[in-house]
């Protein structure tokens, strides 16, 4: 069955980096876009950006442009979303998910489980 | 960016009842929109795709309708379990955006 795991809580200082993981099994990890979406607490979904696991192509919303780099690790069919220079509005949980395309239409079908951030000094 | 509005913010129905939430966009967007169910603490989970395809093994007392830029999500027949914020996301075009979120609470 497809699962995403991703790592576990992450607590940071202002001005610091984090990385999450997203690990993929179940399906070949190559052939699906990931996505990255957070949730501030309390608050509604906000879309970050995707990668290609395939080529390493990304793109990412402009408010994160600068701050927000997505690799791979096809050898471990793992997605990375890192977020740099933060501060505490980037306190959230993250998600990443998989976007499968059926006849041109675009279901995000499976998410990871999320992965708090917790940005404080 | 394409906006999203969502409508209501908030509601409160009770089971059996006929619900539905609507969406927006700011500029036509085909129907290229989802639906997304977020309970409590959990990841969100896709209900509708192309705006009226039901997602395999979501209940059918779930539909969407529209196209262009208004979209309905109607939930039939309400149910305890139905509990939860339902949000649309467009992906017409990037940066995908989401509506607001309704969240939806059972008399």
């Amino acid at each position: 069955q497809v699962q995403l795991v991703q790592s576990g809580a992450e607590v940071k200082r202002p001005g610091a980096s984090v990385k999450v993981s997203c690990k993929a099994s179940g399906y070949t990890f190559i052939d699906y876009v990931i996505h990255w979406v957070r949730q501030a607490p309390g608050q509604g979904l906000e879309w970050m950006g995707w990668i290609n696991p395939n080529t390493g192509g990304t793109s990412s919303a402009q408010k994160f442009q600068g701050r927000v780099t997505m690799t791979r690790d096809t050898s471990n069919n793992t997605a990375y979303m890192e977020l740099s220079r933060l501060i505490s509005d980037d306190t959230a949980v993250y998600y990443c998910a998989r976007k499968l395309t059926i006849s041109g239409w675009v279901l995000i079908d499976y998410w990871g489980q999320g992965t708090l951030v917790i940005v404080s000094s | 960016a394409i906006q999203m509005t969502q409508s209501p913010s908030s509601l409160s129905a009770s089971v059996g009842d006929r619900v539905t939430i609507t969406c927006r966009a700011s500029q036509g967007i085909r129907k290229d929109l989802g639906w997304y169910q977020q309970k409590p603490g959990k990841a969100p989970k896709l209900l509708i795709y192309a705006a009226s395809t039901l997602q395999s093994g979501v209940p059918s007392r779930f539909s969407g309708s529209g196209s262009g830029t208004d979209f309905t999500l109607t939930i039939s027949s309400l149910q305890p379990e139905d509990l939860a914020t339902y949000y649309c996301l467009q992906d017409y075009n990037y940066p995908y955006t989401f509506g607001q979120g309704t969240k939806l609470e059972i008399k």
